[in-house]
């Protein structure tokens, strides 16, 4: 499965919605318990990447609720709803519908 | 706390071997999935392996047929076995436990491979 993230880089005021894109090239939705196998994770600078988001949408314990994921079949989102200072990373999405994950390329989000 | 450590990372020549190591604490690594995710410098994250709790094993086009991945539950450990490295597995190899039914949680610090002449 292909995941593309739209757009690359993005650049959003502080305290203004920054809204991220992932297309799958087949569906993630997991018909017999209708889940979206489809996570979101934030990269900082000389870090390993964060996990935030896991079924589409269920925050992982800690993570601020400004963050939240949406969508479902192949098309989601990742909204910022205010943005912060220590929001600027790399956003991933990632895929587990598959045994071989796939994730997408990678949206950077700066000030 | 559950913890994950990657290492093993080295300087190596084209069509060389390296065997990485992640090993792992603060959860009961024998039932659960381990996968390798690698990032070239500058690049985005890409998976390479997976190996479940049974000890079937999955990779990437990439690395099919070059990379072996390995576990011993008694010492909580993941291994990555890399043969006939290309200039193209130049990346940082982060070891991840696989939580639920496959998102990366935690991840290990990273291990840098470098394939150089």
């Amino acid at each position: 499965i292909v995941m593309t993230q739209s757009p690359d880089s993005l650049a959003v005021s502080l305290g203004e919605r920054a809204t991220i894109n992932c297309k799958s090239s087949q569906s993630v939705l997991y018909s017999s318990n209708n889940e979206n196998y489809l996570a979101w994770y934030q990269q900082k600078p000389g870090q390993p990447p964060k996990l935030l988001i896991y079924w589409a949408s269920t925050r992982e314990s800690g993570v601020p609720d400004r963050f939240s994921g949406s969508g479902s079949g192949t098309d989601f989102t990742l909204t910022i709803s205010s943005l912060q200072a220590e929001d600027v990373a790399v956003y991933y999405c990632q895929q587990y519908y598959t045994t071989r994950r796939t994730f997408g390329q990678g949206t950077k989000v700066e000030i | 706390e559950v913890q994950l450590v990657d290492s093993g990372g080295a300087l190596i020549q084209p069509g060389g071997s390296l065997r990485l190591s992640c090993a792992a604490s603060g959860f009961t690594f024998s039932t659960n999935y381990m996968s390798w995710v690698r990032q070239a410098p500058g690049k985005g994250l890409e998976w390479v392996s997976l190996i479940k709790n049974d000890d079937s094993t999955f990779y990437a086009d990439s690395v099919m047929g070059r990379f072996t991945i390995s576990r011993d539950n008694s010492k909580n450990t993941v291994y990555l076995q890399m043969n006939s490295l290309t200039f193209e597995d130049t990346a940082f190899y982060y070891c991840v436990r696989e939580v639920g039914n496959g998102w990366f949680d935690p991840w290990g610090q990273g291990t840098l491979v470098t394939v150089s002449s």
